[in-house]
């Protein structure tokens, strides 16, 4: 079974400063891993995603996340944060499973809402 | 690339009254289809999946029900809303399994 855990509901930052939100995982198989944004009223919009090459996915808007399988996270970086990166932020999994009902089911997270100061 | 659209944007329904809810799916064919659901402060819940027309599995026991009549075609119903039905609803797509899922921009539900 695979499970997310996301370390602090609500993250507060000045505009320019680092910007780290923590997603842990625990997954029975070898996971695929996705950082998700959403805006308010409006879907998720995939951020970056981790699919067993590089361990360091670079996403857009300057996001990156590194994978870390001796700690099981998958941490979301921005070097400086800008005032509109505020939105709440989903970590999810999907285990590696065949076809059928495990098939891009996604497992996600609580959500982290960054508040980003001027 | 694949679009998800749902309407409405927005719904007002009194508590007792039916509910239907439409997605469809453009850019892809035989995708994976979900509607999931977003209360505050508890992240996403998976309601159902389909992986094709007329098969719908349900995550979780409750007073809803989602229909495929075609291949990008999602329905979400209920026959008799309760308070707790009240949320937003996201639909969404994916066409692998090492795909990311597409979302619909959601229904926000306001049973009254």
């Amino acid at each position: 079974a695979q499970s997310v855990t996301q370390l602090g509901s609500h993250v507060s930052v000045s505009e320019g400063a680092l910007v780290l939100l923590r997603c842990n995982y625990s997954s029975s198989v070898p996971p695929y891993l996705f950082w998700y944004v959403q805006y308010p009223n409006q879907g998720l919009q995939l951020l970056l995603k981790y699919t067993s090459a590089a361990t360091l996915v670079k996403g857009i808007n300057g996001f990156e996340a590194e994978f870390k399988k001796s700690e099981t996270s998958f941490h979301l970086t921005k070097p400086s944060a800008h005032m509109s990166d505020a939105a709440e932020y989903f970590c999810a999994v999907s285990g590696r499973g065949g076809r059928g009902s495990t098939l891009g089911r996604l497992y996600f997270g609580r959500g982290t809402q960054l508040t980003v100061w001027p | 690339s694949q679009t998800i659209h749902q309407w409405p944007a927005t719904l007002v329904q009194p508590v007792g009254s039916p509910l239907s809810l439409e997605c469809t799916v453009e850019g892809t064919s035989n995708p994976n289809l979900y509607w999931y659901r977003q209360a505050a402060g508890r992240g996403l819940q998976l309601l159902f999946y389909s992986v094709g027309i007329g098969q719908i599995s349900s995550e979780v026991p409750q007073n809803l029900s989602a229909s495929r009549p075609q291949d990008r075609q999602f329905i979400l119903s209920s026959k008799k809303l309760l308070l707790s039905d009240s949320g937003f609803y996201l639909c969404a797509s994916t066409s692998s399994y090492n795909s990311p899922l597409h979302f619909g921009n959601g229904t926000r539900l306001t049973v009254t």
